[in-house]
């Protein structure tokens, strides 16, 4: 078990630009999660998979986010024409798919658009 | 519809004095609950959770939480505090675990916890 890994652990980029961010879930795991946390807050959903199908958006996810998982291993999460309220760590997380198995964070992306 | 509230925003004890972190939840399920840990720069690594079987949860680290459905809380304590527990603690409620939203946790504000020497 090697844990959830994210890819790049910082982003800085400039207003406008897009940005790709990658999570390797647990191996094992078919469930996989996208949160994004802002300072002084506790993580909110974004979206979450279920292999490659993607069963549930937030309404925080804008038209110029788009998340993709498209062999259901990997994911990855880009965000179009960046602006600087979507400077946050975006967390990602993976779990079994089994009743009430826990979810497993990686150290998630810290994205800051000047 | 679910919401966590987190009754303090920074908690400071002194080494070995008892630590206890409050939390009130609210669930139109019969809800699971957890208490996540947060250290800097680390990811969130899960302490506890609560799934509708003992009512009193034993997590890592000597942490554990009562669920009292009637005061709709889940309070989390440690008998005696470590520095190396100073880190944001997050209370969480997911829908019943074996609804199709599970996973689509409601997180807290957080506290954070200081532990002086």
């Amino acid at each position: 078990d090697t844990g959830v890994s994210q890819n790049p652990r910082h982003k800085i980029t400039k207003r406008g630009q897009n940005v790709t961010f990658r999570c390797d879930p647990i191996s094992e795991h078919n469930r996989l999660y996208w949160y994004r946390q802002t300072l002084g807050q506790g993580p909110e959903f974004l979206t979450y998979f279920q292999n490659e199908a993607q069963l549930e958006k937030s309404r925080l996810l804008s038209d110029r986010f788009s998340a993709e998982r498209p062999k259901g291993s990997f994911s990855t999460l880009e965000i179009q024409r960046t602006e600087q309220g979507d400077s946050a760590m975006y967390l990602c997380a993976s779990s079994a798919y089994r009743g009430n198995s826990p979810l497993h964070f990686g150290n998630g992306t810290r994205l800051t658009v000047t | 519809a679910q919401s966590v509230t987190q009754l303090d925003s920074h908690v400071s004890v002194s080494e070995g004095t008892p630590v206890l972190l409050r939390c009130n939840y609210s669930s139109s399920y019969s809800p699971s609950l957890f208490w996540y840990v947060q250290h800097p720069n680390k990811g969130l690594q899960l302490l506890l959770k609560y799934t509708s079987a003992a009512t009193l949860v034993k997590g890592i680290n000597g942490f554990e939480a009562e669920f009292k459905k009637s005061e709709t809380s889940f309070h989390l304590t440690k008998p005696s505090a470590h520095m190396s527990d100073a880190a944001e603690y997050f209370c969480v409620v997911s829908p019943n675990a074996g609804g199709t939203s599970y996973g689509k946790l409601t997180f807290g504000q957080g506290t954070i916890l200081t532990v002086h020497p």
